[in-house]
């Protein structure tokens, strides 16, 4: 398997445009996570997906962030409209079970808003 | 919300040493411990994951523990090399959710 697959690697844009982000997860795995990356938090669960179904989007900032996954192999996480504060790394994972499988992460996306 | 905290945030070793760091986390309502090693520029990779109080598990030169009932977890790396050089995250899953929450990691530099 080729692992947690995302792209882009690497997305510069401006303030007010639409970003989507997106992630084929392992092939098998019921699970599938949406986190953010910075340095003032950390790691953040922004939402999770239990065989397609969001379980739990309360990580989620705001109502300009939404997260779909319309079968087992991808999932998107849009932000519309970006703004600046919304630069960050953000990595999708997947794994076997919510908690005692361990994840794995995809290489993340590099999201700068000018 | 629960509060993972790693100590210490940073670490400076050299090359042979042994050194360890620490993960605190709940002590109630405990379900599973994960340990993560980040490489600059790469993504986070699962080292353990641990879910029974006393549980030890190991990996080369890596090995990891587990207390439950006083709420942390320690990482030992035995010999480091400058390979070793990572951000270690822990991450604790419990409480009413189960979701996993990260800590913030700790940085380790190992010079030559």
């Amino acid at each position: 398997d080729a692992g947690v697959i995302q792209s882009p690697r690497h997305e510069v844009t401006e303030m007010g445009q639409e970003v989507t982000l997106r992630c084929k997860p392992i092939s098998g795995h019921d699970y599938l996570f949406w986190y953010r990356q910075t340095m003032m938090r950390g790691l953040e669960l922004l939402i999770y997906f239990n065989n397609n179904v969001p379980i739990d989007d309360s990580g989620m900032p705001e109502d300009r962030f939404s997260a779909k996954m319309p079968n087992a192999s991808f999932s998107t996480l849009k932000i519309q409209p970006s703004e600046p504060r919304d630069s960050a790394v953000y990595f999708c994972a997947s794994s076997l079970s919510q908690t005692n499988e361990k994840l794995f992460f995809g290489s993340g996306t590099q999201l700068s808003v000018l | 919300i629960l509060n993972v905290e790693q100590s210490p945030q940073s670490l400076h070793v050299q090359e042979g040493d042994s050194t360890n760091f620490t993960c605190s986390f709940p002590s109630s309502n405990f379900y599973a411990l994960h340990w993560y090693r980040w490489e600059t520029a790469k993504s986070p990779e699962a080292l353990f994951v641990m879910t029974l109080n006393g549980d030890e598990k190991k990996k080369g030169r890596i090995s990891a523990t587990l207390n439950t009932k006083e709420g942390y977890s320690y990482l030992y790396i035995k010999g480091s090399q400058p390979e070793d050089s990572a951000t270690y995250l822990c991450a604790f899953s419990g409480g009413s959710n189960y979701k996993l929450t990260f800590g913030k990691g700790t940085l380790l530099t190992v010079n030559p």
